[in-house]
């Protein structure tokens, strides 16, 4: 079973400030694939990033950073010098790699969200 | 090019009445999914279609539930004899699986079902 965890519930942080989200997640599945959404008040998943578990590269993209250790099982995702418009409710999603004509299961599993809040 | 889009944005229903909600993918993506977010449960799948393949109903919470996907394109979720239980705001996705695809899923903007 997968299994998502996303410890901090809420996080606030003054505009320029740099924080990291934390995700940790369980899976029984060789190959995998890990996700980062943003849902910002609106309400609608922004898909932010997706990483192959063959892949530990860290990726950077603008302020956005994201650091993958397979041998701790977590894959954190940090915003430098922040800004209102990150207050966000930020999920972390997991899902099994399958290879093309593979069938199986492709249904993310999610995280219980990290609620960021960037006051001015 | 145009997201998924789904209809309605809202939907109030009383109890035990049924409710229809629809789910237009992205053009050109083969699957298409439907996941449920309330606030007690977070953020659950439901159902998975991909082409022709039998559909992965293993999400579905009762058989009240039940989803169709007309010409591999547009999908409808039902919801029968509605309870209360029921509401919240359930999001459609949809992706590309083929040789080369990303199997990154998109969402639409969800429904909001609220039952009385």
């Amino acid at each position: 079973a997968q299994k998502v965890t996303q410890a901090q519930t809420e996080i606030s942080v003054v505009e320029k400030e740099d924080v990291t989200l934390d995700c940790v997640y369980e899976t029984r599945d060789t190959t995998y694939y890990l996700f980062w959404y943003k849902q910002p008040p609106s309400g609608e998943l922004v898909f932010l990033i997706r990483r192959n578990s063959f892949d530990e590269q860290n990726e950077i993209s603008g302020r956005y950073s994201w650091n993958f250790q397979k041998s701790t099982s977590s894959f954190n995702f940090t915003i430098t010098a922040s800004q209102v418009v990150d207050s966000a409710v930020y999920f972390c999603a997991l899902s099994e790699a399958l290879t093309w004509g593979k069938t199986g299961r492709r249904a993310l599993t999610f995280g219980s969200g990290t609620r960021l809040q960037v006051q001015p | 090019g145009a997201g998924v889009s789904q209809s309605p944005s809202n939907k109030v229903t009383e109890k035990g009445k049924d409710v229809e909600l629809r789910c237009d993918p992205i053009s050109g993506h083969t699957a298409l999914y439907w996941y449920r977010q309330s606030l007690g449960q977070g953020l659950e799948f439901l159902i998975y279609f991909q082409g022709n393949s039998a559909p992965d109903k293993s999400g579905l919470p009762s058989d009240r539930f039940s989803a169709e996907r007309t010409g591999g394109s547009v999908s409808t979720l039902t919801i029968q004899r509605t309870q209360q239980e029921d509401s919240a705001v359930y999001l459609c996705a949809s992706s590309l699986i083929g040789r080369g695809g990303r199997d990154t899923q998109y969402f639409g903007p969800g429904t909001r079902l609220t039952v009385l």
